[in-house]
């Protein structure tokens, strides 16, 4: 069975700071890995995807995230965070090519103070 | 590419009635898939079908609901004698053949039981 466990439900960052976010996912077997964000009374949008190629995986809006199979992690960062990154994120694990449902953390909630 | 569109947008509905959801996937998109947020959570999967079949049911899925895509485009989700618990988002989603799993989101059906 996948899970994957969120670290924070909430961050506070400063407009210009650094932007963290943990997601650990567990997997029987190799994953594919994706991150999304959902603004308030919307649905979710792909930010990026590790889907078994590069480990370092670039998405929109500046954010990146780096596939650790050591560590079982796909943190998602952002150099310098903006006021139009408020918003809640959910990290989610698919089982590789033969799996289709994605299974989904509990979501963490970044408020950006100006 | 008009993106997934779920209707209605929002649902007030008594306790013991029934209703009805609508999704249209993205054109093409053979994968279709629900999934139920309630507040504070991530998405949880519920059904998946592969054009007209469905091929997994999540036990979230009780016998009060029922998920159907007669000509394997757009897709039904029905709950039948609703609960308060039920109060959640229905989100749908699509995927294409071959996309490692991506899955692109509508902007979901807000269900609210009284």
């Amino acid at each position: 069975a996948q899970s994957v466990t969120q670290l924070g439900s909430h961050v506070s960052v400063s407009e210009g700071a650094l932007v963290l976010l943990r997601c650990n996912y567990s997997s029987s077997v190799p994953p594919y890995l994706f991150w999304y964000v959902q603004y308030p009374n919307q649905g979710l949008q792909l930010l990026l995807k590790y889907t078994s190629a590069a480990t370092l995986v670039k998405g929109i809006n500046g954010f990146e995230a780096e596939f650790k199979k050591s560590e079982t992690s796909f943190h998602l960062t952002k150099p310098s965070a903006h006021m139009s990154d408020a918003a809640e994120y959910f990290c989610a694990v698919s089982e590789g090519a033969a799996g289709n449902k994605l299974t989904f953390g509990g979501g963490t909630r970044v408020l950006v103070k100006p | 590419d008009t993106g997934v569109s779920q209707d209605p947008r929002h649902k007030i509905t008594k306790r013991g009635q029934n209703v009805t959801f609508r999704c249209d996937p993205i054109s093409e998109h053979n994968r279709l898939y629900w999934y139920r947020q309630t507040l504070g959570q991530g998405p949880e999967f519920l059904t998946y079908f592969q054009n007209e079949a469905q091929l997994e049911k999540s036990r979230l899925l009780s016998d009060r609901f029922s998920a159907e895509r007669p000509k394997g485009s757009f897709s039904t989700l029905e709950i039948q004698r609703t609960e308060q618990g039920d109060s959640a988002m229905y989100l749908c989603a699509s995927s294409p053949t071959g996309s490692k799993n991506i899955q692109y989101f509508g902007a979901g059906t807000r269900l609210s039981v009284l």
